[in-house]
């Protein structure tokens, strides 16, 4: 089966800019998961999605981050504005329901200039 | 919240040695997932493993989930083993994101 896809796979903007991130998960799959990764530190969760509903977004920086997956497979996530310390991987993970383990995508690596 | 914490944080090997990685968690967890990811970024599935021996080709995996820690064994390197290892564990009960350990970042010399 494919794998998660995720794009674009790198991403340059300046502080202040806008940037959305785009994730197919695995078909079937009806969890989703956006993670942020820090250079040198394990990924972190930012929201997680079952079908098309928020099911924990508790270290989601509502100020300048969204996400939405509006019909319950593809999903995209916002930056508006960007500031440095964004500057990270931003993974996509999904899951099937019923199965613990999640699948990664090839990561978005944004650099905030 | 639960620590998840992995040794060492560096490992340097030549080609062909063996090795052996600690994750240790502070609390019960239902799912226990090793992880590589590559020089490129991609974090490539290796075990889900709550408790028990796993094995595939040259990594296995072993957790004992009653003195809350995981091993995984890397036997006969490659240079294709380099990159950074992740433990990731989910807690028992409500707890619904996967909480990752700080990596082992492994380099394998020819």
């Amino acid at each position: 089966e494919a794998g998660v896809a995720q794009s674009p796979r790198y991403k340059i903007i300046e502080k202040r800019q806008s940037v959305a991130f785009w994730c197919n998960p695995i078909s079937g799959h009806a969890t989703l998961y956006w993670y942020q990764q820090i250079l040198g530190q394990g990924p972190k969760l930012l929201i997680q999605f079952q079908n098309n509903g928020v099911v924990d977004d508790s270290q989601l920086p509502k100020d300048r981050f969204s996400a939405e997956r509006l019909k319950g497979v593809d999903s995209t996530l916002k930056i508006q504005p960007a500031k440095l310390e964004d500057s990270a991987v931003y993974l996509c993970a999904s899951r099937r329901l019923g199965r613990h383990e999640q699948y990664f995508g090839p990561g978005t690596r944004l650099t905030v200039t | 919240g639960i620590q998840v914490e992995q040794s060492p944080p560096d490992l340097i090997l030549q080609e062909g040695a063996n090795s052996t990685l600690r994750c240790n968690f502070s609390d019960s967890v239902n799912n226990l997932q090793w992880f590589h990811q590559n020089p490129w970024g991609q974090l490539i599935n290796l075990f889900y493993i709550p408790s028990g021996t796993k094995q595939n080709g040259r990594l296995s995996a072993t957790t004992v989930a009653t003195e809350r820690y995981s091993l995984l064994y890397i036997s006969s390197s490659q240079t294709t083993d380099s990159g950074v290892y992740f433990c990731a564990v989910l807690l028992s009960g409500s707890a619904r994101q996967l909480t990752f350990g700080s990596g082992t970042q492994l380099t394998v010399l020819p």
